[in-house]
């Protein structure tokens, strides 16, 4: 069994659409969720992190964390064809400014379609 | 942008061939990471830096050594490099100046060993 599994896709939804990003993990020490995302020859790029059970808003992005059910998800709304990209899921058992070890999923890709 | 560049972006060379790539921030970062991505596994840590002349290992550091001589400048080297280790290089800095643990990501070096 993986660490951090995702759904690797393609997640194909329709533009203005709810995209719905899912990642589970199997270690019950983790502390902090990140979902990066990533374009074709790009570098992650950082768009979300949780640290509690919940969710966190910015913009059109949603976090949601269920430690429990040791899953995290990413909700975009009104999707672009912009957020056309992989997201990654990733994990780390620390939340504090110590050195934090990052454990990665896959990755899921989106596409979102005119 | 986290001020973080990579050298160089694009390498070719030869199996046995040392292999120097070198990660350069500008923001006095403590933490900084070498990250390798592969289709199927994601991205994997290979060594981190907490510190000028403080490091460890991640979960793929054979082959692979690091030195931190100055805050600003962290070095992966690939003593013998084989064909195995053609990949996409990342490196990351943890951003703590806020007590979290959020990492940021350079541009990339892509290496293809022959």
């Amino acid at each position: 069994q993986k660490e951090v599994e995702q759904n690797s896709g393609p997640l194909s939804v329709p533009e203005g659409a709810i995209a719905s990003l899912n990642c589970t993990y199997s270690d019950r020490g983790s502390q902090s969720f990140f979902w990066y995302r990533q374009y074709s020859g790009k570098s992650p790029e950082l768009i979300m992190f949780i640290y509690s059970n919940g969710d966190k808003e910015d913009g059109r992005f949603t976090a949601q964390l269920n430690k429990a059910s040791q899953y995290v998800s990413l909700l975009i709304r009104d999707s672009q064809p912009s957020d056309s990209a992989t997201y990654l899921c990733a994990v780390s058992r620390v939340n504090t400014g110590t050195a934090s070890k990052l454990t990665f999923g896959t990755g899921t890709r989106l596409q979102v379609t005119l | 942008d986290a001020g973080i560049t990579q050298s160089p972006r694009h390498k070719v060379t030869e199996t046995g061939t040392p292999v120097t790539l070198r990660c350069h921030q500008t923001e006095n970062h403590r933490y900084m990471y070498w990250y390798r991505q592969d289709p199927g596994h994601g991205l994997r840590l290979i060594h981190y830096s907490y510190g000028v002349k403080d490091t460890d290992k991640g979960e793929v550091s054979d082959g692979y050594s690091v030195s931190r001589s100055k805050t600003e400048d962290f070095l992966l080297t690939l003593e013998s490099a084989t064909s195995s280790q053609t990949s996409v290089y990342f490196c990351a800095i943890m951003d703590n100046h806020r007590g979290g643990n959020e990492q940021f990501f350079g541009p990339g070096t892509r290496l293809t060993v022959l």
